[in-house]
């Protein structure tokens, strides 16, 4: 079975520009979690849905950055404008919640570089 | 504020040795603890979890240990192999929970 796809693995762009990334979890998972990766701060939550519903988005830097999940089996993340801080790997991660906490599956991440 | 705690970034450690990594963490609400892996260009992957209501879970060579009054795990791996090179992170949640809260992870070297 395929994991979770996330997608392009790499994105460099130049400040000001949009950026978004995208995330298929795996079939079945209705839950979705995306986490941004840097070496001060390690793993961070930004935000996790819950059958397709944002559940705590407390964890977003700020309004630039925007996440939707369409369906049980798309989600992207947004960065708009994107500002070199931005620059980190992003992962999105698939869970099958059933009321308590299970384990989460990590796809390969995007490594984004904003010049 | 991090809630989950790794201070040691780094770890080297002779092959066929043990390797102990730590984590703390400050929510005494936190019931459950995983441990994941990461390879270079890859995603984390799980490698083994313990719930409050045990203090030791083993899985081959990979041990974790819990200390809920310390607020404090560790991973043990015996014997350490080069193939164990990684980073390593500690993670935590309340059962009731969805959300995971990892730690800045530690970057284990095994030496051949």
């Amino acid at each position: 079975d395929a994991g979770v796809i996330q997608s392009p693995r790499h994105e460099v762009t130049e400040m000001g520009q949009e950026v978004t990334l995208r995330c298929k979890p795996i079939s079945g998972h209705n839950s979705l979690f995306w986490y941004r990766q840097t070496m001060m701060r390690g793993l961070e939550l930004l935000i996790y849905f819950n059958n397709n519903v944002p559940i705590d988005d407390s964890g977003m830097p700020e309004d630039r950055f925007s996440a939707k999940m369409p369906n049980a089996s798309f989600s992207t993340l947004k960065i708009q404008p994107s500002e070199p801080r931005d620059s980190a790997v992003y992962f999105c991660a698939s869970s099958l919640a059933q009321g308590a906490a299970e384990t989460q599956y990590f796809g390969p991440g995007t490594r984004l570089l904003v010049l | 504020d991090q809630q989950v705690k790794q201070n040691s970034p780094s770890l080297s450690v002779q092959e066929g040795r043990i390797s102990i990594l730590n984590c703390d963490y400050t929510n005494s609400m936190f019931d459950y603890f995983l441990w994941y892996k990461k390879y270079p260009a890859e995603g984390p992957t799980f490698l083994i979890s313990i719930s409050s209501i045990k203090d030791k879970n083993e899985d081959g060579r990979f041990t974790v240990f819990l200390n809920k009054s310390a607020k404090h795990l560790s991973l043990h791996i015996v014997p350490s192999q080069p193939g164990d090179s990684a980073v390593y992170f500690c993670a935590a949640s309340a059962w009731t929970g969805n959300q995971f809260y990892f730690g800045t992870g530690t970057s284990l070297t095994v030496i051949p």
